[in-house]
């Protein structure tokens, strides 16, 4: 079955600092979603990116599709303490109806 | 705005005890979904239905069991907890067909000693 993988497991950065986690599917995907779980709380969507090669920027968040489909990343520019959280990507491995999510990256951010 | 509610929030079962997963979403959406949340393994999905009537396995359907119950209401049941199902749950749905960005529940956090 698809699997979708995400590195690093765990970063903790000092505050102002950037920070990057990568996303790679096993199969292509249609779409990726990108979802942010703030400890002891339930995912929360971020964003949708659908076309290949495409790039959305939230402020300070940077989403990134890869050409293949395979692949994605969410770059994040001077972290801030309200960062701190784990950041999941999730895609559908063939029915758009069905989400797996990656294995998530935990972020700390110190001041 | 209620969104997507389950209960009960916490639940400690002794293992062959069986219970009920509850999750009412007022969204209208058409899809749910239950997953599962252990350490170090990210979300799991344990059945979804994508439309009233319909339900279909996930990754990790072994010792539960689902039911549509009605568009807003999306049930799991485990026959026989047994300790390797002590997890957090999470519900979710999703409006629309095709992809979409999925609502959760705030979770229902189970022990089985």
């Amino acid at each position: 079955g698809q699997q979708v993988m995400q590195i690093p497991q765990y970063q903790h950065v000092q505050e102002g600092e950037d920070f990057t986690t990568y996303c790679n599917s096993s199969t292509t995907l249609s779409n990726i979603q990108w979802y942010k779980q703030r400890p002891g709380g339930h995912p929360v969507f971020l964003i949708q990116l659908v076309k290949s090669g495409e790039v959305k920027k939230q402020k300070r968040l940077t989403f990134q599709f890869g050409e293949a489909k395979k692949n994605s990343s969410l770059h994040i520019t001077a972290t801030q303490t309200t960062d701190v959280g784990t950041y999941f990507c999730a895609g559908p491995p063939g029915t758009a109806s069905k989400l797996t999510f990656g294995t998530g990256t935990r972020l700390q951010v110190t001041l | 705005n209620a969104g997507v509610t389950q209960t009960p929030k916490f639940q400690v079962l002794k293992t062959g005890q069986s219970m009920t997963l509850q999750c009412a979403q007022d969204m209208n959406h058409n899809s749910m979904y239950w997953y599962r949340q252990d350490p170090g393994m990210g979300l799991r999905l344990i059945y979804y239905s994508a439309s009233e009537g319909t339900t279909d396995k996930g990754e990790v359907p072994n010792g539960y069991n689902v039911s549509r119950l009605n568009k807003r209401e999306f049930s799991l049941r485990l026959e026989s907890a047994a300790p390797s199902q002590t997890s957090v749950y999470f519900c979710a749905s999703k409006g629309g067909w095709g992809a979409g960005e999925l609502f959760f529940g705030e979770g229902s956090r189970l022990t089985v000693l």
